[in-house]
């Protein structure tokens, strides 16, 4: 059963315009939170990692947020460029040690046009 | 510049045949992992090894195996492919275990076994 679901599947928006991203989850425990993007055919880079209980941060003209208590998390995309073009993957950690395991999920599509 | 990174990039296998995909990192971490991605699925661990010359069992690793001589190379084993093991592979790091320490990620093999 999949524990990390994202939301919405797929995104357009246009060039300048802003987007939220969510995440659910359903990993027990929920030690952190981390959203990484992926361009096509490239490798996944972190953008922001969330540990506490209701954690904001910032990363440019990225920010997050989680909520331990509903298992939610959302990525907020300000101003977006074209080169936001990419799936942004939000993976969830068990354990903060090296017995712990990541969950990710499928990822959202977000495509930004002129 | 720290990296990972992946060879081949790509690759198309016949059924049965052995397959070998190799990762070297410059990160100087400890921690290496090997995942596969299926579209519209989450990453999931395949291997994993954490000291040169030992490696561990992820959480799919039914058809691979994999080997780490030395702390930078890590590579992963279809010893007889077959087609359910058609996805992309990525390769990662950390210096730390899956816990809190970000991983970082080479930019994948795309696998096609016919």
């Amino acid at each position: 059963k999949t524990q990390v679901e994202q939301s919405p599947q797929s995104l357009v928006v246009r060039q300048g315009e802003n987007c939220v991203l969510q995440c659910n989850y359903s990993v027990t425990p929920d030690n952190h939170l981390r959203w990484f993007k992926q361009d096509t055919g490239k490798g996944l880079v972190s953008l922001t990692v969330l540990v506490h209980e209701n954690d904001k941060t910032s990363n440019g003209r990225y920010s997050a947020t989680l909520d331990k208590d509903a298992k939610h998390s959302t990525l907020h995309i300000t101003a977006t460029l074209l080169d936001d073009t990419a799936t942004y993957i939000c993976v969830v950690g068990d354990r903060g040690s090296a017995l712990g395991r990541l969950h990710f999920g499928a990822g959202t599509q977000l495509i930004v046009i002129p | 510049e720290a990296a990972v990174t992946q060879s081949p990039r790509s690759k198309v296998a016949v059924t049965g045949g052995k397959v070998t995909l190799s990762c070297h990192q410059t990160n100087n971490h400890d921690y290496m992992y090997w995942y596969r991605q299926d579209t519209g699925h989450g990453l999931r661990l395949i291997h994993y090894s954490y000291v040169a010359d030992s490696t561990e069992k992820g959480d799919i690793p039914d058809g691979y195996k994999a080997s780490r001589p030395s702390q930078e190379n890590f590579s992963l084993i279809l010893e007889l492919a077959s087609l359910s093991q058609t996805a992309v592979y990525f390769c990662a790091s950390s210096d730390q275990g899956q816990g809190y320490a970000e991983q970082f990620f080479g930019p994948g093999t795309r696998l096609t076994v016919l």
